[in-house]
């Protein structure tokens, strides 16, 4: 099974919609972080999570909320789904122990398509 | 603040050819630095990285890169492509206190055989 599980793998919805992506992890790290992948653009930071009481927004957070239900578990929501958020979406971990450089473990992604 | 610049958002060559993927990058603090690589419908791997210490790195696959603080850079290599190199690959960095990585626009490679 994967260290970083992401549901569902792909979704199509219609404008408007609220759409969540889950995220859970099996890693035992405590930072958990939403990114959000364009062909041409690289990956960028949506939100992130450094503990369950701790949540920060990234470069581009407007449209998108998160919610730290546990230590494992980290969902991203889209309120009201609109087109120019179809994109491929990454969950990612990084261990928050001594001597770490930030290195992220990556789930498989989750392919929203809106319509 | 940081930033990473990947020189190249394509880069094709021979199946038997020097692979040379160019990252450039900017950090207020001493860096931590990042190769990962995307296959097609896959999430993102670490190739490997810098932290401290020996200047060249070795990852999986055959990759290399080395860290050359007075040019700011951090280039992928690797001796001899494959056909399963084919992917895009993304330079990372990170710095600070708060440990999050920034990342590049990635490159595609594309090996003709």
């Amino acid at each position: 099974d994967a260290d970083v599980t992401q549901t569902p793998r792909n979704r199509i919805t219609k404008t408007g919609k609220r759409i969540m992506l889950e995220c859970s992890q099996t890693k035992g790290h405590d930072r958990m972080y939403w990114y959000r992948q364009d062909p041409g653009l690289g990956l960028q930071l949506i939100y992130y999570s450094f503990d369950v009481k701790d949540i920060n927004k990234g470069e581009i957070s407007d449209g998108y909320s998160v919610s730290r239900q546990a230590q494992a578990k980290f969902s991203l929501s889209l309120e009201s789904a609109i087109p120019n958020q179809t994109a491929l979406y990454f969950c990612a971990t990084s261990d928050a122990g001594t001597g770490n450089t930030g290195e992220l473990f990556f789930g498989e992604g989750s392919r929203l398509t809106v319509l | 603040a940081q930033s990473v610049t990947q020189l190249g958002s394509h880069v094709s060559v021979s199946e038997g050819a020097l692979v040379l993927l160019r990252c450039n990058y900017s950090s207020s603090v001493p860096p931590y630095l990042f190769w990962y690589v995307q296959y097609p419908n896959q999430g993102l791997q670490l190739l490997l990285k810098y932290t401290t210490g020996a200047t060249l790195v070795k990852g999986i696959n055959g990759f290399e890169a080395e860290f050359k603080k007075s040019e700011t850079s951090f280039h992928l290599t690797k001796p001899s492509a494959h056909m399963s190199d084919a992917a895009e690959y993304f330079c990372a960095v990170s710095g600070g206190s708060n440990y999050k990585l920034t990342f590049g626009k990635g490159t595609l490679l594309t090996v003709n055989p």
